[in-house]
């Protein structure tokens, strides 16, 4: 299985401040048709996930532009220009290049 | 608009059995993978199960396989997980989602407590 870190585990952030989120897999995430499903999840306090960012660097649909992803291979990078009050929550890397399916442990976002 | 609505959840002893639904609508539901998600009390995210568009593939986590069952109905764009051997760590909310190499949306869950 591939396993995913996310670095750090609890983010304090001020407001207006950027904030990044590491997230390192066991492997390499790179499909054989090229692609890599590496994405972003954002989980507010008592709300469902919500899709931030697909295929690494791709903003879903409805998703500020402060938020921005990046990376390759086994290294990615999630990243806030400039932290919100509703950026509050937890953020989950997911892998889905081969099952099982893996998330990161998540990464807690709170405000300074 | 994308809507999933997850029913079926609730109290049910160690041994027990439950099957959940998921009510799709909104896009093309044959055209869609789907998959359970879950989320044990104040913990992070799990990936249970898959099923092509077809029904055709299914796909679990090993902690499920052998006890859990995803199946659709695409004349009914509802998403089913057939669950049985429940344990104390089945516990949790049950996210159903939409997926295409992502999770791209979700439905707002049910919670399952598993527990005599």
């Amino acid at each position: 299985d591939i396993v995913m870190t996310q670095t750090p585990l609890s983010s304090p952030v001020t407001l207006g401040q950027p904030a990044s989120i590491s997230c390192r897999s066991s492997q390499s995430l790179v499909h054989s048709d090229g692609n890599t499903y590496l994405s972003w999840l954002q989980q507010r306090p008592g709300q469902p996930p919500r899709l931030l960012i697909y295929k690494i660097s791709n903003r879903f649909s409805g998703v500020p532009d402060r938020f921005s992803g990046s990376g390759a291979g086994t290294d990615f990078t999630l990243k806030i220009s400039r932290v919100e009050a509703e950026d509050v929550g937890v953020y989950y890397c997911i892998q889905a290049t081969q099952f099982p399916i893996t998330f990161g442990q998540g990464t807690r976002l709170e405000i300074k | 608009e994308v809507q999933l609505v997850e029913s079926g959840g609730g109290l049910v002893q160690p041994g027990g059995s439950l099957r959940l639904s998921c009510a799709a609508s909104g896009f093309t539901f044959s055209s869609y993978a789907m998959s359970w998600v879950r989320q044990a009390p104040g913990k992070g995210l799990e990936w249970v199960s898959t099923i092509t568009g077809s029904g055709g593939s299914t796909y679990y986590a090993d902690s499920v396989k052998g006890r859990f069952t995803v199946s659709r109905d695409n004349s009914k764009n509802t998403l089913f997980l057939q669950m049985s051997s429940l344990r104390a760590e089945d516990t949790a909310v049950y996210y159903c989602a939409k997926y295409i190499r992502c999770f791209d949306y979700w439905g707002q869950g049910t919670l399952i407590t598993v527990s005599s």
